[in-house]
């Protein structure tokens, strides 16, 4: 079973510029939940969601931030315009059930100059 | 607030020896207490998951210990090799909800 893939594994953009992350999950896995961590701080939650609809965004830090999962398949989180304090390792993870076990993805990695 | 808190930040230790990594929380309600091992460059595993009424779980070279009163928690790694060489994350989660909180994590380095 293939684990969760996330693209790109780096990122690096200048500040303004705008960049999507994808992240495609386990097959099977309804739940999607995308996480960051800054440097030096702990992974922290952005959001989640149920197949395509958004469960919960409360993490999300402002509307410069937008994620999608249409089809309840793959998912992007875009970022635009991208700020310097957005640098960090953008991590997805998915589960089959809401409380079951997260699987995580390798993470991307954004910095923005 | 829930907050997760992890001792030491980082440790080194000599491949064979044995280590304790510490986890303090403050989430409420307490649902369950999962130990992550994070590899450098790949998303963190899960090791253990400990509910409530459980005070420790193993696997392997891994033992994990839970005191729900004090809530604090240990992992335990015997015999480290090499391959323990990663950040082992404490993440805590809260009754009815999906969002779990996590600790920083302690850095391990085993040394030959």
């Amino acid at each position: 079973e293939a684990g969760v893939t996330q693209f790109p594994s780096h990122s690096v953009i200048e500040k303004g510029q705008t960049v999507t992350l994808r992240c495609d999950p386990i097959s099977g896995h309804d739940n999607l939940y995308w996480y960051r961590r800054v440097m030096g701080k702990e992974i922290k939650f952005l959001l989640h969601f149920v197949k395509e609809s958004k469960q919960d965004e409360s993490g999300m830090p402002n509307n410069r931030f937008l994620a999608e999962r249409t089809g309840g398949t793959y998912s992007t989180l875009k970022v635009q315009p991208a700020e310097l304090e957005d640098s960090g390792v953008y991590f997805c993870a998915s589960s089959r059930q809401g409380m079951d076990e997260q699987f995580f993805g390798p993470g991307t990695r954004l910095t923005v100059l | 607030k829930n907050q997760v808190e992890q001792s030491p930040q980082s440790l080194i230790i000599l491949e064979g020896k044995n280590c304790t990594l510490q986890c303090n929380y403050t989430v409420s309600p307490f649902s369950n207490l999962r130990w992550y091992k994070q590899d450098t460059g790949r998303g963190p595993v899960s090791l253990t998951i400990m509910t409530f009424s459980e005070n420790t779980k193993s696997n392997g070279r891994y033992t994990a210990t839970l005191d729900a009163d004090t809530k604090q928690s240990s992992l335990h790694i015997t015999a480290s090799q090499l391959s323990d060489s990663a950040s082992y994350i404490c993440v805590v989660s809260s009754g009815g909800s999906y969002i779990p909180t996590f600790g920083r994590g302690t850095s391990l380095i085993v040394h030959p």
